[in-house]
């Protein structure tokens, strides 16, 4: 299986900070990554798929980066509305996976 | 607008079973690759398995820690996807969330099973 990993696991940040948040594959993934917003008792949001493909009404400040094995997910100038915990996934090969989860909470 | 809806999950002894269901409307449903994942309290997402397409195939696939445990089907012409659950352990109690995609793009609002010893 496909073990994904995330770091940090969690980040203290304030409003207006860039928050970068890091997910590695055990293997290659090719593009098959994508990361989720989660806030407590709601259904994860897909933010980005493949990769670096921002989904339809997602703000421009998220974007991703990467291929391979080594992603990044970057928050630039982070909002109130954005602290929450982000995953990333993997869809390239069965079982597919999530990472652990990255915390981004008020400094 | 599309949505899912899961059904009514609940309290069930260790041991048991239990059926999940999610309705699905607003996108063609019989295209469409149907994922489940769970959340249990506190803790971070797990992809379950998923039920492809009949156009791709309509195989189902599973993640290691089902171990024959859980079954998913799909009935199209309900628009319904289904997980039955067997041999329920107090690790399973979690929120159970259905999703659309390979890479699961529209969820459900989730729903909660709660195991008991």
């Amino acid at each position: 299986d496909i073990q994904m990993t995330q770091s940090p696991s969690s980040v203290s940040a304030s409003v207006g900070d860039r928050v970068t948040i890091t997910c590695r594959a055990s293997q290659d993934i090719s593009s098959w990554l994508a990361w989720f917003q989660q806030k407590p008792g709601k259904a994860p949001k897909l933010l980005i798929s493949a990769a670096s493909r921002l989904q339809t009404g997602v703000p421009s400040r998220f974007s991703g980066t990467g291929s391979g094995t080594d992603f990044t997910l970057t928050i630039t100038s982070l909002q109130p509305e954005d602290f929450a915990t982000y995953y990333c996934h993997q869809a390239d090969s069965f079982p597919f996976t999530f990472g652990p989860g990255t915390k981004v909470d008020i400094k | 607008e599309v949505q899912l809806v899961e059904s009514e999950g609940g309290l069930v002894k260790s041991g048991g079973s239990l059926r999940l269901s999610c309705d699905g409307s607003g996108f063609t449903f019989s295209n469409a690759w149907m994922n489940w994942v769970r959340q249990a309290p506190g803790q971070g997402l797990e992809w379950i398995g998923l039920v492809k397409s009949k156009p791709d195939g309509g195989t189902t696939h599973y993640a290691a820690f089902v171990k024959g445990r859980f079954t998913i089907s799909r009935d199209d012409s309900k628009k319904k996807v289904y997980m039955e659950m067997n041999i329920l352990k107090t690790e399973d109690t979690a929120v159970y969330y259905c999703a659309t995609g390979r890479t699961p793009d529209f969820w459900g609002q989730g729903t909660l099973v709660t195991v008991s010893s």
